[in-house]
C-alpha cells in the first residue's frame, strides 16, 4: 500500500466549478499534512497547510480526519490559473520529519 | 536572487559523462534536499542534509554522489548513469528537518542518453 494515495485524475472542470481533491494516508503517527501545487515544469509550491481543525484561505478550504486518516482539499469558483498538480504530503515523526508526497492529482479548468 | 536556485535547467549526458547538479538557497535555512522526480510517479527523497550533515540517504545508488560544502550549497554528483535515471531533479531547503514547509528549486530537467 502507498504510504500517501490520491485520486490521479486528471479533473477536467468548467471555469466557476467546485472541485474536490481527496487524500489517503498510511501511517496513523503521520505528524503533519500539506497541500502543494505544482505546475507544469515548475516546482512544487506550498499551497496551505492543513489542520486538525480544518482551515480556509479564500477559495481553498482543506480538512484533516485522522481517524479516517484522510485529507480533503476542495477549491470553489475555480479559475482557469487553479490548472495544476495538487499534491498530497504528510510527514512522520518517526521518520525524521520528512515529506512523504503523493502522486499528485492533476486539475484541468477549461473556459 | 531569492529562493532556491538551481543549476543547470537542462542537462543531456551520456552514459560515460560525470557531471554535477548545484542547488545554492538564499533563505538562510539550515538543510537542504534532493529529491527525483520521474513522470507520474511521486517525488522521492534522495538525500537530506542538516547543518551540513547527511541524516538520510534513501538507498540511492552510489552513481549519485551528493555533497554538501556549506549550509547555502548542496551538488548532486552524476557519474555512469542509466537511462532510467532520466528525470526532474528537485533541490528543497527547510528551516529544520522536522516537517515544515520546503521551498523547491525550480529542478534540472536530466535526460541520459
Amino acid at each position: 500500500r502507498k504510504e500517501v494515495e490520491q485520486d490521479p485524475g486528471p479533473f477536467n472542470v468548467p471555469e466557476g466549478a467546485t472541485v474536490a481533491f481527496n487524500c489517503t494516508y498510511s501511517n496513523s503517527a503521520s505528524q503533519s499534512f500539506f497541500w502543494y501545487r505544482q505546475d507544469c515544469r515548475k516546482e512544487p509550491k506550498l499551497l496551505m497547510s492543513v489542520y486538525s481543525s480544518g482551515n480556509e484561505d479564500g477559495r481553498f478550504t482543506a480538512q484533516l480526519n485522522r481517524a479516517s486518516q484522510y485529507i480533503s482539499l476542495l477549491i470553489r469558483d475555480s479559475k482557469l490559473s487553479d490548472s495544476a498538480t495538487y499534491l498530497c504530503v504528510v510527514t512522520q515523526y518517526n521518520q525524521g520529519g520528512k515529506l512523504i508526497f503523493g502522486q499528485g492529482t492533476e486539475l484541468s479548468v477549461k473556459p | 536572487e531569492t529562493g532556491v536556485t538551481q543549476t543547470p535547467r537542462h542537462l543531456v549526458m551520456g552514459m560515460t559523462n560525470k557531471k554535477s547538479l548545484k542547488c545554492e538557497q538564499h533563505l538562510g535555512h539550515n538543510a537542504m534536499y534532493w529529491y527525483k522526480q520521474s513522470a507520474k510517479k511521486p517525488l522521492e527523497l534522495m538525500f537530506v542534509y542538516s547543518l551540513e550533515e547527511r541524516v538520510e540517504n534513501n538507498s540511492v545508488p552510489s552513481r549519485f554522489s551528493p555533497e554538501c560544502p556549506n549550509s547555502s550549497h548542496l551538488f548532486l554528483h552524476l557519474h555512469t548513469l542509466q537511462p532510467e535515471d532520466s528525470a526532474l531533479y528537485l533541490c528543497a531547503s527547510s528551516q529544520e528537518r522536522q516537517g515544515i514547509e520546503q521551498y523547491f528549486g525550480p529542478g534540472t530537467r536530466l535526460t541520459v542518453t
